[in-house]
């Protein structure tokens, strides 16, 4: 079966420009996440979609990013106005909700914010 | 609060050598425990599972883990190290619920020697 893909794979931006990810999961699976993953850190839940609802989104900061996912298939993780801190690798999942915890996730895409 | 702990930031082992990374835990309920691999500009790749049962997990690639409650540990061993299993380890504990959220160590970055 296909993976998840995600776009681009690389970004560099100056702060305070915005800048938007792109998921696509596992056809079927009706879970999809994003984590951050900071060079030297483990990937941190952002959000978390079951179907086009939210599901947590508790650690994700609302004042400059944004997430959706229309239809229930496609994501798009958006950040506006990015900060250098949010330089890292975005890393989108998802999962069948039959099975649990079962992930697959996608090659990330790395942002620099320079 | 829930965490997990990788102590050694970095290993390096020689080919051929045994070896074995350590994960602790910190959660109140019985733990879902995870170790994932990630290659340089890849995915997370799932290694194994523990969820119940027998404490002695096989995973993939000649690797397994033992659970050990006792001590909160659920580190990750191989045998005999191939040059090819350079990359960075992650251990996660699932936190369980309707989101499956799984909360990631730092990792351990696997250095191989010929």
């Amino acid at each position: 079966e296909a993976g998840v893909a995600q776009s681009p794979r690389y970004k560099i931006i100056e702060k305070r420009q915005s800048v938007a990810f792109w998921c696509n999961p596992i056809s079927g699976h009706a879970t999809l996440y994003w984590y951050q993953q900071i060079l030297g850190q483990g990937p941190k839940l952002l959000i978390q979609f079951q179907n086009n609802g939210v599901v947590d989104d508790s650690q994700l900061p609302k004042d400059r990013f944004s997430a959706e996912r229309l239809k229930g298939v496609d994501s798009t993780l958006k950040i506006q106005p990015a900060k250098l801190e949010d330089s890292a690798v975005y890393l989108c999942a998802s999962s069948h909700p039959q099975v649990g915890y079962g992930y697959t996730f996608g090659s990330g895409t790395r942002l620099t914010v320079v | 609060a829930q965490s997990v702990t990788q102590p050694d930031i970095h290993i390096t082992v020689s080919e051929g050598a045994s070896l074995e990374l350590r994960c602790n835990y910190s959660y109140g309920a019985t733990p879902y425990l995870f170790w994932y691999v990630q290659s340089p500009g890849q995915g997370l790749q799932l290694l194994l599972k523990y969820f119940s049962g027998d404490t002695l997990v096989q995973g993939i690639k000649g690797f397994e883990a033992e659970f050990k409650r006792s001590q909160s540990s659920f580190n990750l061993r191989k045998p005999s190290v191939h040059w090819s299993d350079a990359a960075e380890y992650f251990c996660a504990v699932g936190v369980g619920g309707a989101t499956n959220k799984l909360i990631f160590g730092t990792g351990t970055l696997l250095a191989v020697q010929p």
